[in-house]
């Protein structure tokens, strides 16, 4: 069975902070990593993907990926309390197919 | 506008019904995709397709049916065989090239309600 876990959270953090959510995965032949965001609600949105080992930066949002280490995190600068919302890692399970984490819910407080 | 667009927004159903909903797609997409939410939980996948004419159960298919008959639609029945249906489910495409990283896109979603 192929697992992606997330901590549920909620993670509070002040406006104008880093937030940093984390996700770790199973399957060591995962290559395609994903980030969503779901406001309370409405449907996920694709924030980032990412598929080598590093960095990837995108505005606000940072991804980063270790293989060796099976996990995959989003750090989110400057945090706003519009990014409340909760957030899904999402991994390649298959052609196609991806697994979801079950999110990690973030509050941001002006 | 492209767009993945679900109907009904919202859904009512009496034990012992089937309903269908209904998922479209105007991005070319090859592949679509079915998933359960529930309260607290991450999406689940039911079922998925491909290519038209053709699709795969996912992790819980029971008590679901689907079909794709065309490109464009993926409709899911949920059959009054399905225990607990209540949950917001969502419809996902993407482009479904072979052997490139395969980005899903999801529809606004459908929440359906057992009375």
């Amino acid at each position: 069975q192929k697992e992606v876990e997330q901590n549920s959270g909620p993670l509070s953090v002040p406006e104008g902070a880093i937030a940093s959510l984390n996700c770790t995965y199973s399957d060591r032949g995962s290559q395609s990593f994903f980030w969503y965001r779901q406001y309370s609600g409405k449907s996920p949105e694709l924030i980032m993907s990412i598929y080598s080992n590093g960095d990837k930066e995108d505005g606000r949002f940072t991804a980063q990926l270790n293989k060796a280490s099976q996990y995959v995190s989003l750090l989110i600068r400057d945090s706003q309390p519009s990014d409340s919302a909760t957030y899904l890692c999402a991994v390649n399970s298959g052609y196609s197919t991806l697994t979801f984490g079950k999110g990690t819910m973030l509050l941001v407080s002006p | 506008d492209g767009g993945i667009t679900q109907s009904p927004k919202y859904l009512f159903r009496k034990e012992g019904q089937n309903v269908t909903l209904s998922c479209e797609q105007n991005l070319n997409h090859d592949a679509m995709y079915w998933y359960r939410q529930d309260p607290g939980q991450g999406l689940r996948l039911i079922y998925y397709s491909q290519i038209v004419n053709d699709f795969q159960k996912g992790d819980i298919a029971e008590g679901y049916s689907v079909s794709r008959e065309k490109k464009e639609s993926f409709p899911l029945t949920v059959t009054s065989a399905q225990k607990n249906p209540t949950a917001f489910y969502l419809c996902a495409s993407s482009l479904g090239t072979s052997g490139t990283p395969d980005t899903q896109y999801f529809g606004p979603g459908t929440r359906l309600t057992v009375l």
